[in-house]
């Protein structure tokens, strides 16, 4: 079972919607990514964080997407203004560090915008 | 760039058959390398995991042998029962690139009971 908490499991959004998606990282876990997985299966890296710092993104995520790993918090990612192209299976995964270890995902989000 | 290439999109095989699931991979330097598993409605889980110190990963009866020479990682399992069925992702990660996993297309593994 996994222990990266993600919420909610399932989320419908009209186009031009809020989509706000949360996770909790596994316990002791400093580093977390956001991976968007489509219809077919491919993986998107979107963001990820150390504590509460950005390591890395995409240039999409720096329009309408924004993500943040608050101290004490759960973990956010955020599409301002959904659109169709947005909906997918949306993937938190929390790693020990960044380099080399084993990302572990959560069970993922999946968003359908109608 | 760094890339993960996974020829087979399906599999289908019967139970107690043997599988061997396509994995290679381009890189600058050794990447360490991963096998997930995912199953429907679920997030990926990790099945294997092999760094250029060990040469062979075993799990569940699944094993992975990291070829430096073909540049290969191939995931293959004696006998399969129905209840691995289940897409399987081939992945890397660089020691440069801070943890980010490149996933190959992923192979969608079906068996026939």
């Amino acid at each position: 079972n996994s222990k990266v908490i993600q919420t909610p499991r399932y989320l419908v959004k009209g186009q031009g919607q809020k989509a706000k998606m949360r996770c909790i990282p596994e316990k002791g876990h400093p580093v977390v990514f956001w991976y968007q997985q489509n219809k077919n299966n491919e993986f998107k890296f979107l963001i990820n964080f150390q504590n509460q710092e950005v390591l890395q993104q995409i240039d999409m995520t720096e329009k309408r997407f924004s993500a943040e790993c608050p101290s004490n918090s759960p973990c956010s990612l955020e599409i301002q203004s959904s659109e169709a192209g947005d909906s997918a299976l949306y993937l938190c995964a929390s790693s020990p560090t960044g380099s080399g270890n084993t990302l572990y995902f959560g069970e993922g989000s999946r968003l359908i915008v109608v | 760039g760094d890339s993960v290439t996974q020829k087979q999109g399906q599999v289908t095989l019967s139970e107690d058959d043997f599988l061997f699931i396509n994995c290679t991979y381009s890189t600058t330097t050794y990447p360490t390398l991963f096998w997930y598993v995912q199953y429907p409605g679920q997030g990926p889980q990790l099945l294997l995991k092999v760094t250029t110190a060990n040469n062979k990963g075993i799990s569940r009866g699944f094993e992975a042998t990291y070829d430096k020479g073909t540049t290969s990682f191939h995931l293959q399992k004696a006998s399969v029962q129905e209840s691995d069925s289940a897409v399987y992702f081939c992945a890397l990660v660089m020691n440069y690139n801070q943890g980010k996993l490149i996933f190959g297309q992923g192979t969608k593994l079906s068996i026939k009971p």
